[in-house]
């Protein structure tokens, strides 16, 4: 098993500029979600999903928007970057709603300028 | 307002020695509660968790306690290894976890040899 894999490990943006960060995971878990990290913080919840077809907000959600159209892939999108939204995004997944251990992808860092 | 939190933003221990990592929380309605331990570039990885029915759980040289009345959790690793070096984020969801994980901001684990 891979486990939870994120593409890519490292983006440049220009402010004002789209993209989508990919998200995998081959374990069959029905809940996923999106995390960021900011330095000094603790990691925050971003969205979040406890199975296809269904998603919803968690604490920061705004200018990002999910999607999930499959169990195993959660895409995160950003639809015009701003230089707030530079960050290390974590992926992760998890069995189900109350399976507290969640399993992290090894994130992406995402600048934008 | 930071519903989790960890003090200490770094923490100095021989090796050998033990290590108590401390973590506050001040929702009530959290009965679930995770370390994770994190390396650069990486994505955290599960330590040991606790449910609010337990005061202890141990697993190896890690042993998690919680004091209900407190508001409080503890981490301790004896003994004290070279590997234990990272940073250390206390979590915890509250009942069916759909929320997700609420992380405290990190302590980092220093193990001198």
């Amino acid at each position: 098993n891979a486990g939870v894999t994120q593409t890519p490990k490292f983006q440049v943006l220009k402010t004002g500029q789209s993209m989508t960060l990919q998200c995998a995971q081959d374990m069959n878990h029905e809940y996923m979600s999106w995390y960021r990290q900011d330095p000094g913080m603790g990691l925050r919840l971003i969205h979040y999903s406890v199975g296809a077809g269904i998603t919803d907000q968690g604490e920061v959600p705004n200018g990002y928007n999910v999607s999930r159209s499959t169990t195993e892939d959660f895409p995160l999108r950003l639809l015009s970057a701003a230089p707030s939204q530079t960050s290390v995004y974590f992926c992760a997944s998890s069995l189900g709603l109350a399976e507290g251990q969640q399993f992290f992808g090894p994130g992406t860092r995402l600048t934008v300028l | 307002d930071q519903q989790v939190k960890q003090n200490s933003p770094s923490l100095s221990v021989q090796e050998g020695r033990i290590s108590i990592l401390n973590c506050d929380y001040t929702n009530s309605m959290f009965d679930y509660f995770l370390w994770y331990k994190k390396y650069p570039a990486e994505g955290p990885t599960f330590l040991i968790s606790i449910s609010s029915i337990k005061d202890k759980n141990e697993d190896g040289r890690f042993t998690v306690f919680l004091n209900k009345s407190a508001k409080h959790l503890s981490l301790h690793i004896v003994p004290s290894q070279p590997g234990d070096s990272a940073v250390y984020f206390c979590a915890a969801s509250a009942p069916g976890g759909a929320d997700g994980l609420t992380f405290g901001k990190g302590t980092h684990l220093i193990i001198q040899p």
